[in-house]
């Protein structure tokens, strides 16, 4: 069982350009979330899908979009990276999104945009 | 929104001690606590939860005590060993229902032999 995965584990990325970090579950959770974690300022929440088909805004969700064609998959896409997008992003998941309950986390990817 | 504070940033104790970190929340109608564990590397993983019908929740050598009037909640660990070294995340619900959470800082704990 392999719970959450994230590709790729690093990037350096060039100001400017298009990038898209994967995350895949096989839990089968309804609930998906993506973080991105900064020194000092713990884990913010950028976007969040509570069922297939469905996305919402976190706390920081300018400059990142979010999609969710299925239960497993919810890819967060940088349209034209920025180096303030230069952080390590975590991608979750949960079994319910209606009610608050244990998130699950992938193992991150380590973004550095210059 | 959710507001949570968490204390310390840092925290060093010696193997076998105590360690105590605090948190603090800004919503009373918050429900739910969360404690994660981050290690070198790795996905924050949860090691505690505390909903707001109890005051005080254990498990073994770690536990999370709840204190509604004061809008505060702290984790305990006792027996402190290397291996609890990693950094500690508490959390809240974010206002407006479902499954979202607003995290604290984090405290680096270090537990030195």
């Amino acid at each position: 069982i392999a719970g959450i995965t994230q590709a790729p584990t690093s990037q350096i990325l060039a100001a400017g350009r298009r990038m898209t970090l994967r995350c895949t579950q096989d839990m089968r959770h309804n609930a998906m979330y993506w973080y991105r974690q900064d020194l000092g300022l713990g884990l913010r929440l950028i976007h969040y899908s509570n069922t297939a088909g469905t996305t919402g805004k976190g706390e920081v969700p300018d400059g990142y979009s979010v999609s969710r064609a299925n239960t497993d998959d919810f890819p967060l896409t940088l349209a034209s990276a920025v180096p303030s997008q230069t952080s390590v992003y975590f991608c979750a998941s949960s079994v319910l999104a209606g009610t608050v309950d244990e998130q699950f986390f992938g193992p991150g990817t380590r973004l550095t945009v210059l | 929104g959710e507001n949570v504070e968490q204390h310390p940033s840092t925290l060093s104790v010696q193997e076998g001690d105590s360690a105590v970190i605090k948190c603090t929340y800004s919503d009373s109608a918050s429900n739910y606590f969360p404690w994660y564990k981050q290690e070198l590397g790795k996905g924050p993983q949860l090691i505690i939860d505390i909903r707001s019908n109890v005051g005080e929740k254990k498990d073994q050598r770690i536990a999370v005590t709840l204190n509604k009037t004061a809008k505060h909640f702290s984790l305990h660990i006792t027996e402190t060993q290397p291996e609890d070294s990693a950094v500690y995340f508490c959390a809240a619900p974010q206002q407006g229902g479902g499954n979202k959470l607003t995290f604290g800082t984090g405290t680096q704990l270090k537990v030195e032999l």
